[in-house]
């Protein structure tokens, strides 16, 4: 069973670049794709990102595109969310979930609520 | 495109509920639609994928649809249960963006 582990809650301050995991076990293929979801508080879901694990492409959507970076260690079957910079409005909960090669996402993380506070 | 869904659904218990998710712009049937299940404090899970199918341990009280008269795809959930109560939301794809729905709350009288 495929399992995706995700980081602990971070609270940061503007301006700040804080990083966070998402670490996929049991996976049987050595490539496949995770992606990014953003949950503001009280509102829906909104794809941010994905990146491949094997061939290590990534794509943003255009909305935060410049904003975060993804990034992945296939070592450790992890991919990583890290922010240029972080706004207020940064504030939410980030999922991590796999894609399948029909693109839906058939693995969730819990997630991970990151706080922007000064 | 955008994916533009109604804010809230409710019915009882034992009733049948349809909610729909309407493309903005190029065809529903271009690229499949997706259907999660969000419960309160909890990540989503995946109901349908390619319009249709139910991912194992879907209950097949879930069903999808899509209507390219309409260009809108539809959940129905049958024999509905309080534990039904829940935020669906919708999701395709296009050009390597993946767009989600704004969601429907559905509420289990």
């Amino acid at each position: 069973e495929v399992q995706l582990v995700q980081s602990g809650a971070v609270v940061r301050k503007p301006g700040q670049s804080p990083k966070i995991s998402c670490k996929a076990s049991g996976h049987t293929l050595s490539d496949f794709w995770v992606a990014w979801v953003r949950q503001m508080a009280g509102k829906g879901l909104e794809y941010m990102g994905i990146i491949s694990l094997g061939a290590a492409d990534t794509r943003y959507s255009p909305s935060f595109q410049g904003q975060v970076t993804i990034s992945a260690d296939r070592t450790i079957r992890t991919s990583y969310l890290q922010w240029t910079s972080l706004k207020a409005s940064d504030s939410a909960i980030y999922y991590c979930a796999t894609m399948t090669g029909a693109g839906w996402f058939d693995t969730w993380g819990r997630g991970t609520q990151v706080t922007v506070s000064s | 495109f955008m994916l533009t869904q109604p804010h809230s659904v409710s019915e009882s218990p034992g009733k049948t509920v349809t909610i729909s998710c309407t493309r903005s712009s190029g065809s529903i049937a271009s690229n499949s639609v997706q259907w999660y299940q969000q419960r309160p404090d909890s990540a989503p899970t995946a109901l349908i994928f390619e319009d249709s199918q139910r991912p194992s341990g879907v209950p097949n009280r879930f069903s999808g649809s899509v209507d390219s008269s309409s260009n809108s795809a539809s959940l129905t959930i049958s024999g509905l249960e309080t534990e039904d109560e829940a935020d669906y939301y919708c999701q395709s794809f296009d050009d390597n963006n993946h767009i989600f729905g704004g969601g429907t709350k559905l509420t289990v009288l």
